[in-house]
C-alpha cells in the first residue's frame, strides 16, 4: 500500500508570491490534514478536510486555504507569500471516520521564502 | 536506564540502555494519544497510540503510558539502538478535532 505523497519536496519561492503544494493520500483514507513545522513553533495545525469538505480549521490567516478533490488528494494554497511562512508543510492521511485512529505523515514540502 | 521527569528538548542515552521519554498534555478532555517519530528530512512516523481508557500499551520495544490525574504521557523504549536517534513527539486529540503536538524531546543514542 503507498504511503502519503506530497509534491514538491522542496520550493523557493519570493515574498508575494503564492503557492500550491499537494498531497495524495493513502488509498481509501477520506481525511486530509495540513501541518506547518517552523523550529520555533513546532507542528501547527492548518486544517483538515474530509470528503471535499473542510472539517477543522487552526488558527492561521485566509493567505492559507485548502481544498480536496474527489479522489481525496489534497492541495494548499499560500498566497503573498511571507518571509515566516517559510516551513515543512506536512500533510497526514487517516481514514476520517469512526473514533479517533492513527494519522500517517507524508515525507512534507520544504518551502523557502526569499 | 535514563528518564526525564520534566519534559526536556534533549535526552542522551548510550546504546542498550532504556529510554523514557515524558510529555505533559495540555486538554483534559482528551481522548487519544499519539507518539511519533520524526528522522532528518522526513515527516513524522507513527510509533504507537492509546485510547484514554487504557494507561499503558505495550509495542516492539515501546511502551506508553497515560496518567490522566497529572496529564502525563510517557513513551519507554527498551534497548535504545542507534537506529532510534530522533526527534519524538506526542499529539493529542478529542474525537473528531485535530492532533495537537507537544513540542518534541531529541533522542540522541551514542554507541
Amino acid at each position: 500500500k503507498a504511503g502519503v505523497t506530497q509534491t514538491p519536496r522542496y520550493l523557493i519561492k519570493t515574498r508575494g508570491q503564492q503557492v500550491t503544494l499537494s498531497c495524495s493520500p493513502i488509498s481509501g483514507h477520506r481525511s486530509v490534514s495540513w501541518y506547518q513545522q517552523t523550529p520555533g513553533q513546532g507542528l501547527q495545525f492548518l486544517f483538515e478536510y474530509f470528503s471535499e469538505t473542510q472539517r477543522n480549521k487552526g488558527n492561521f490567516p485566509g493567505r492559507f486555504s485548502g481544498r480536496q478533490f474527489s479522489n481525496s488528494r489534497s492541495e494548499m494554497n499560500v498566497s503573498t507569500l511571507e518571509l515566516g511562512d517559510s516551513a515543512l508543510y506536512l500533510c497526514a492521511s487517516s481514514p476520517g471516520t469512526g473514533k479517533n485512529t492513527e494519522a500517517f505523515f507524508g515525507q512534507g514540502t520544504r518551502l523557502t521564502v526569499v | 536506564g535514563e528518564s526525564v521527569g520534566l519534559h526536556l528538548p534533549t535526552l542522551s542515552v548510550q546504546e542498550g540502555d532504556n529510554s523514557i521519554i515524558n510529555c505533559a498534555y495540555s486538554n483534559s478532555a482528551s481522548d487519544y494519544f499519539i507518539w511519533y517519530k520524526q528522522e532528518s528530512g522526513k515527516g513524522p512516523q507513527f510509533i504507537i497510540d492509546i485510547r484514554s481508557n487504557m494507561d499503558k500499551r505495550q509495542g516492539q520495544r515501546v511502551t506508553v503510558l497515560l496518567n490522566k490525574t497529572v496529564k502525563h504521557l510517557s513513551l519507554q523504549i527498551a534497548a535504545t539502538q542507534p537506529g532510534d536517534s530522533a526527534v519524538y513527539f506526542c499529539a493529542e486529540t478529542q474525537a473528531g478535532t485535530a492532533l495537537i503536538f507537544g513540542k518534541g524531546t531529541t533522542l540522541s543514542v551514542s554507541s
